[in-house]
């Protein structure tokens, strides 16, 4: 089973700063399969990032994700204080991260 | 427009069985895609529970495989979670969730229900 590593646990910016979220696999995974996904207070996550960089519909081109093997990361260009918010990756439609809270410094 | 939708009990005591129902509108569960379960106690983060194919071909979580139970109904155009022997542990919101074959994201979600495990 494949142990997925969020870190850090929380992200103090200011709006505008550049996010760097980091997700380690347990062992080495296919990039076609890392998933990452934003969820707000009292809401269903929802999809931004699918194998690994792909944005999903609807995605502002300030999201970004990248990585292979074993280390992939989510990249938020310029936070927005609608992108305070948790980040949890995920592998094929199973095993989730811990999660990254990006909060107002 | 994808729709889902968990329905049940929101309480639910404990040794006893969690039932919940996710209908799906606005596409056909045997069209494809797997369907699956997710859940997040309060304050916690996400942890799958299982997945289900249109043909009944199902995939569990092994730390709660010998608890669940999925089905799915797609005459009604819906799918199922048993979750047997509940304890306060299992209390969390459940949310279901389309799931794509190929990448294997989760695209559509419900919005989420409580069950609350107490006596």
């Amino acid at each position: 089973e494949i142990v997925l590593t969020q870190s850090p646990g929380t992200l103090s910016l200011s709006p505008g700063e550049r996010a760097t979220l980091s997700c380690r696999a347990s062992q080495s995974v296919s990039s076609s399969y890392l998933v990452w996904y934003q969820q707000k207070p009292g809401q269903a996550p929802t999809l931004l990032i699918y194998g690994a960089s792909n944005r999903a519909t609807g995605i502002p081109d300030r999201f970004s994700g990248s990585g292979s093997g074993t280390d992939f990361t989510l990249t938020i260009s310029g936070v927005e204080s609608d992108d305070f918010a948790v980040y949890y990756c995920q592998h094929y439609g199973n095993s989730f991260g811990g999660g990254t809270k990006v909060e107002f410094k | 427009q994808v729709q889902l939708q968990e329905s049940g009990p929101g309480l639910v005591k404990p040794s006893e069985t969690l039932s919940l129902t996710c209908t799906v509108s606005g596409y056909s569960i045997s069209s494809g895609y797997y369907w699956g379960w997710i859940r997040q106690p309060p304050g916690r983060g996400l942890e799958w529970i299982a997945n289900i194919y249109h043909s009944g071909n199902t995939y569990y979580n092994s730390s709660l495989k010998s608890r669940v139970t999925l089905s799915v109904d797609t005459s009604k155009n819906h799918f199922s979670l048993k979750l047997a022997s509940v304890t306060a542990a299992d209390t969390a919101v459940y949310y279901c969730a389309r799931k794509e074959l190929t990448a294997g994201e989760f695209d559509h979600w419900g919005q989420g229900t409580l069950v609350t495990v107490s006596s």
